[in-house]
C-alpha cells in the first residue's frame, strides 16, 4: 500500500546511545518532516526537508540529526539518546508544499532508560 | 502569525448524541485547513481538509466542518457518535507556503456506551 513507512515502530535505548530511525514514502512527495509526540504538548516539528538535497531545523531540533538520503528516504539520528528524548516519533510526507495534507507513518515508540 | 486553538482538551459524549469539537484559527488570509484523527497507539490519518472551496467539508466516517471566515472557526461536528470515534482529534493548518504544519494542542473525545 502506498504511504509512509517508519522502521523500528519500538525501540528502547540506554542513556548515551546512539540510534537511526528511517522513514521512506512512495508517494513521489518532495517534502517529508520529523515530529516528536509527547503527552499535552501535540506533535512537534524536530527537521524537515521541503526538497530533496535541503534540511531546516523546526521546533526542537536539539539533539537530533537527518538525512534526506533521496528523494524516497529521511532518517532521524540520536548520537547520543537523553531520557528527554523518550517520546513518539512520526515522519510524514506531503506534496504541494502541504497544502494538501500530510500522509503520516505510523509511528516509532522510543524510551531512553 | 498563523495559530489554530483548539478550545476543549477532553470531550465526553454518549453514543449516538451529536459529536462537536472545536477549532478555531488565527491567519491574515483564509487558510487550509485540516481535522486529523489518531486512534490510541496509531498514526494520525486525515479526517478532512478545507482548502478554499466549499466552505461545509465532508470527511470520512460521517464526519464533517464548516469555514466560517467571521468566527475563524473550523469545529467538526458529527450527527451520531459510534464507540469507535473515541480517539484525539487534531485542528491543523499549513502556514503560508512552507509546508510546515500548525498542530493544536488535540482534542480526546470520549465516547460512552
Amino acid at each position: 500500500n502506498a504511504g509512509v513507512t517508519q522502521t523500528p515502530k519500538f525501540q528502547v535505548l540506554k542513556t548515551g546511545q546512539s540510534m537511526t530511525l528511517q522513514c521512506a514514502q512512495d508517494m513521489n512527495h518532495n517534502s517529508m518532516y520529523w515530529y516528536r509526540q509527547d503527552p499535552g504538548m501535540g506533535l512537534r516539528l524536530i527537521y524537515y526537508s521541503a526538497s530533496e538535497g535541503t534540511t531546516d531545523k523546526g521546533e526542537v531540533p536539539n539533539g537530533y540529526n537527518v538525512s534526506r538520503l533521496n528523494k524516497r528516504e529521511f532518517s532521524l539520528r540520536l548520537e547520543s539518546a537523553a531520557p528527554s528524548q523518550t517520546s513518539v516519533y512520526f515522519c510524514a510526507s506531503s506534496g504541494g508544499q502541504g497544502l494538501y495534507g500530510y500522509t503520516f507513518g505510523s509511528g516509532t515508540r522510543l524510551t531512553v532508560v | 502569525a498563523q495559530s489554530v486553538t483548539q478550545l476543549d482538551s477532553h470531550v465526553s459524549v454518549s453514543e449516538g448524541t451529536p459529536v462537536l469539537l472545536r477549532c478555531n484559527y488565527s491567519s491574515s488570509y483564509s487558510p487550509s485547513l485540516f481535522w486529523y484523527v489518531q486512534h490510541p497507539n496509531k498514526g494520525l490519518q486525515l479526517l478532512l481538509k478545507y482548502t478554499s472551496a466549499a466552505t461545509l467539508v465532508k470527511g470520512i466516517n460521517g464526519f464533517e466542518a464548516e469555514f466560517k471566515k467571521s468566527e475563524t472557526s473550523f469545529h467538526l461536528t458529527k450527527p451520531s457518535a459510534h464507540m469507535s470515534d473515541a480517539a484525539e482529534y487534531f485542528c491543523v493548518c499549513p502556514p503560508g507556503n512552507t509546508g510546515k504544519l500548525i498542530f493544536g494542542q488535540g482534542t480526546t473525545l470520549q465516547v460512552k456506551p
